[in-house]
């Protein structure tokens, strides 16, 4: 079975721009979350989508958001880039992101924000 | 305020001795506990996980250890092999589907 895939892998933005990225789980798994990992921050979660509805959100700006669709696919959103964004923003996937199951990671995509 | 705390930055291990990292957590209501591996330029690994309802779970070298009242777990890795250089996050189950984690602790097996 593929792994979770991400794409692209690399992006460089420029301060004011948006820039949209995509995630498509492990065939079968209905829950995507999304994931920051920052040197100082360490890795936060950003938000989960499970049948194409956001079910839990995290603690960040209305700049970030996102999307399902009906194939499970997830895409990410993020609006006028500030030098901050910069990082590597990390899906994941699990079956139907109920209590006490694994999720897998995707490779990431590595933003850089000039 | 780090709700889950990978105290040792860093690890250093001999090749075929064990390796134990350690993490804490500060939130009760945390249910269930993963560990990750993670290389430079790639997306975490999941290796072992844990239930509350449980003190220990074992998958070939690597266990992992629950200890609720003292709200702390480990990640044993017996024999530590080179391959296992990487950093290895602790990650706690909020509500929902959310993981919590630590900042991780970089792992060095020398050979």
């Amino acid at each position: 079975k593929a792994g979770v895939t991400q794409t692209p892998r690399y992006l460089i933005k420029t301060r004011g721009q948006q820039v949209t990225l995509s995630c498509s789980p492990i065939s079968g798994h209905r829950s995507v979350s999304w994931y920051q990992q920052t040197p100082g921050q360490g890795l936060q979660f950003l938000f989960e989508y499970f049948s194409e509805t956001q079910r839990n959100k995290g603690n960040f700006p209305g700049r970030f958001s996102g999307r399902q669709f009906s194939n499970s696919r997830s895409e990410m959103n993020v609006s006028t880039l500030e030098l901050g964004d910069s990082a590597l923003y990390l899906c994941a996937s699990s079956s139907t992101g109920t209590a006490q199951e694994t999720q897998y990671f995707g490779p990431g995509t590595r933003l850089l924000v000039l | 305020d780090q709700q889950v705390k990978q105290n040792s930055p860093s690890l250093s291990v001999q090749e075929g001795r064990i390796s134990i990292l350690n993490c804490d957590y500060t939130n009760s209501m945390f249910d269930y506990f993963l560990w990750y591996k993670k290389y430079p330029a790639e997306g975490p690994t999941f290796l072992i996980s844990i239930s509350s309802i449980k003190d220990k779970n074992e998958d070939g070298r690597f266990t992992v250890f629950l200890n609720k009242s003292a709200k702390h777990l480990s990640l044993h890795i017996v024999p530590s092999q080179p391959g296992d250089s990487a950093v290895y996050f602790c990650a706690a189950m909020e509500y929902g589907n959310k993981l919590v984690f630590g900042a991780g602790t970089i792992l060095r097996v020398k050979s």
